[in-house]
């Protein structure tokens, strides 16, 4: 069975304090790995696809990372504004759907 | 686009009730899927359709639970009758069937809103 463990729960930041959320995988094939970004009272919103291990994307303050047993999710001089829940999904192989982690909660102090 | 619509945000309810969620995906998506998020479980896929066929309900906890997409515009989660336990923000997404777009076979979900429910 397809599994996502997101690290820590919570995460609580001054701003400009650099830091790493953790995102290990188990999946049978991997075809797609997902970050997106929820704020209180809304949906998910996508923001990068890892394909290999290796792969890195940006984002402004963001990079996504990919290995073959885990991503992490780098936060460079985070602002206020980056406060929010960060998902990690997974998509195996011939599988259209995506397995969620439980997420986690960011908060950035001023 | 106005993106994924969902209705009503919000869904107060005594049990037994039935209710009733429902879905518009974005124009041009041929897949619609529904997802449960809770405190305790996250967020769980409970059915998808492609091209308004349902594919995978293995997702949805007991037959209380029913959805329909009676075509590309417009899909229905109902549950009869409710329970207390349905407590949860439900979530519709649609996205364009992998291999039809972008990286082959990458599914990028787009979210709505979300429709709260509680069951008292």
């Amino acid at each position: 069975e397809d599994q996502v463990t997101q690290s820590p729960e919570a995460l609580r930041l001054q701003e400009g304090e650099s830091s790493s959320l953790n995102c290990s995988y188990t999946v049978s094939g991997l075809r797609g790995l997902f970050w997106y970004r929820q704020d209180p009272g809304k949906g998910p919103e996508f923001l990068f696809t890892l394909y290999s291990a290796g792969e890195e994307k940006e984002k402004e303050r963001l990079k996504a990372t990919l290995t073959k047993k885990e991503s992490f999710l780098h936060i460079t001089a985070p602002k206020p504004e980056d406060s929010a829940t960060y998902l990690c999904a997974v998509q195996a192989a011939g599988a259209q759907k995506l397995v969620f982690g439980q997420g986690t909660r960011l908060t950035i102090n001023p | 686009d106005a993106g994924v619509i969902q209705s009503p945000r919000h869904e107060v309810t005594e049990m037994g009730q039935e209710v009733t969620l429902r879905c518009k995906p974005i124009s041009g998506h041929n897949s619609l899927f529904w997802y449960r998020q809770t405190m305790m479980r996250g967020l769980e896929l409970l059915i998808y359709f492609n091209n308004n066929v349902p594919i995978d309900d293995s997702g949805m906890p007991e037959d209380r639970f029913s959805a329909k997409m009676p075509n590309a515009s417009f899909s229905t989660l109902k549950i009869q009758p409710s329970e207390p336990r349905d407590s949860a923000v439900y979530f519709c997404a649609s996205s364009l069937r992998p291999g039809l777009a972008g990286h082959a076979g990458a599914n990028v979900l787009t979210f709505g809103a979300g429709s709260r429910l509680t069951v008292l």
